[in-house]
């Protein structure tokens, strides 16, 4: 089955700092990827997708990520981070036999310091 | 118009009510889903329509209905909840192999 790991549970950051969230997924075939961010009591907002073609995306807000197939891995970066974007951070895949489900991570909940 | 809108924001119900969460999308998806996310974990999938037809159930309990009366509209019928059902319910819309896009969520507290 499919899966997707967030090694990181909490990660703090001064503002201003980069940022990279670790995303790890368990696939057989090349994965449908997102990001997606979470403020507190709020709905989740799409920051990128990657479905094929370049490995590295650009999304809202100024983040990025990069497909690495050899190491199954979909990282999120942010060269400089502002205290807006303290929130949570889920990592998701659509499933292989059915697209239209979602296999979430565990969530990066980002704490940003000024 | 990218929204998908949920209503009410928050809910308190007891747990011999019925209640109705509504959503509904104008960006012409063609599939709506239901999750329920508990504080601190991720969301969790309940339902999912495709063209207005029941294509995931993920064996929610039978007190959690969900309706679809047309491509534009989802419903979450709830009945004799129990408190451990209180949580942020979400819904969403999109089309085959493409993102989902979320409403805010409904919070709900069962009493």
């Amino acid at each position: 089955a499919q899966s997707v790991t967030q090694p990181d549970i909490h990660i703090t950051v001064s503002e201003g700092a980069s940022l990279e969230l670790r995303c790890n997924y368990s696939y057989g075939a090349t994965p449908y990827l997102f990001w997606y961010v979470q403020s507190p009591g709020q709905g989740l907002q799409l920051l990128l997708k990657y479905f094929s073609g370049d490995t590295l995306v650009q999304g809202i807000k100024g983040f990025e990520a990069e497909f690495k197939r050899s190491q199954s891995s979909f990282n999120l970066r942010k060269p400089s981070v502002h205290w807006s974007d303290a929130a949570e951070y889920f990592c998701a895949v659509g499933e292989l036999q059915n697209t239209d489900k979602l296999i979430f991570g565990t969530g990066t909940r980002l704490q940003v310091f000024p | 118009d990218t929204e998908v809108t949920q209503t009410p924001k928050h809910l308190v119900m007891g747990m011999t009510n019925k209640k109705s969460l509504k959503c509904e999308q104008h960006m012409g998806h063609r599939a709506m889903y239901w999750y329920k996310q508990k504080a601190k974990k991720p969301p969790e999938l309940m339902f999912v329509y495709s063209y207005e037809k029941l294509s995931i159930n993920e064996s929610v309990p039978s007190r959690f209905s969900p309706e679809c009366p047309n491509s534009s509209l989802l419903n979450l019928h709830l009945h004799a909840l129990q408190p451990e059902d209180s949580a942020l319910y979400l819904c969403a819309s999109g089309q085959m192999n493409t993102e989902a896009f979320f409403g805010q969520g409904t919070r709900l507290t069962v009493v």
